[in-house]
């Protein structure tokens, strides 16, 4: 069965705290999402990869950076956790036409 | 900056009841898609449209893309308390192939 494994369901970090979100995806897709979701907002994308090394921003990259240093594995990466980033956040993959994969998600609370 | 807007943003509603839910763009979408979230889950995708007009079903589901492929919509027939989860809409950022935007989905809840 393919997957998208995101390593934790919930988080808590304090403010200021430097926290790693990582996917692994097993279905040798090209491309890689964070997205982040909010009530009300639906999922908002942070960045992707569509290639090892490879980053695009997507609409909301302020506060997040990512790597891709292997093309199963994507990581996002809060320089300095703020309250405002405490969500849900989704990875997903997909090779080609928008067949896109998620991971369970990981809820983030920031104290 | 695109958007696509969802509506209702809730729906309660009594098992075998009908739901209908809609999709709206800022821009014109050569594609739609539906996602559905079941709680605690990622999204899945349900049905995909590729041309305006279309009616595709799966199941009770049945989807439609708009004539002016500004909006899409979405009807559950004779919903079961399985359908309970959020109900993304989606469609490809700025003609770009690989890279979707989502709406700002709508949750059913199902009363049995």
């Amino acid at each position: 069965d393919v997957k998208v494994t995101q390593s934790s369901r919930y988080l808590v970090k304090r403010t200021g705290e430097k926290v790693f979100l990582e996917c692994v995806q097993d279905m040798d897709h090209e491309n890689m999402f964070w997205y982040r979701q909010d009530p009300g907002l639906g999922l908002r994308l942070i960045y992707f990869s569509y290639d090892v090394k490879m980053k695009e921003k997507g609409d909301i990259p302020e506060g997040y950076s990512v790597s891709r240093e292997k093309k199963e594995r994507f990581s996002l990466i809060l320089e300095s956790a703020s309250t405002n980033q405490t969500s849900m956040y989704l990875c997903a993959s997909s090779s080609a036409h928008y067949g896109y994969t998620f991971g369970s998600g990981t809820r983030l609370t920031v104290v | 900056g695109q958007q696509l807007n969802q509506s209702p943003q809730s729906m309660f509603i009594q098992e075998g009841e009908d739901v209908s839910m809609n999709c709206t763009s800022s821009s014109i979408f050569n594609t739609w898609l539906w996602y559905k979230q079941d709680p605690g889950e990622g999204p899945v995708l349900l049905i995909a449209l590729y041309k305006a007009g279309e009616l595709t079903s799966n199941g009770r589901l049945t989807a439609q893309f708009g004539i002016t492929r500004k909006d899409s919509f979405l009807n559950i027939s004779a919903s079961i308390p399985s359908d309970v989860g959020i109900y993304f809409c989606a469609g490809p950022y700025g003609g770009a192939t690989n890279k979707l935007i989502f709406g700002t989905g709508t949750l059913l809840a199902v009363q049995p």
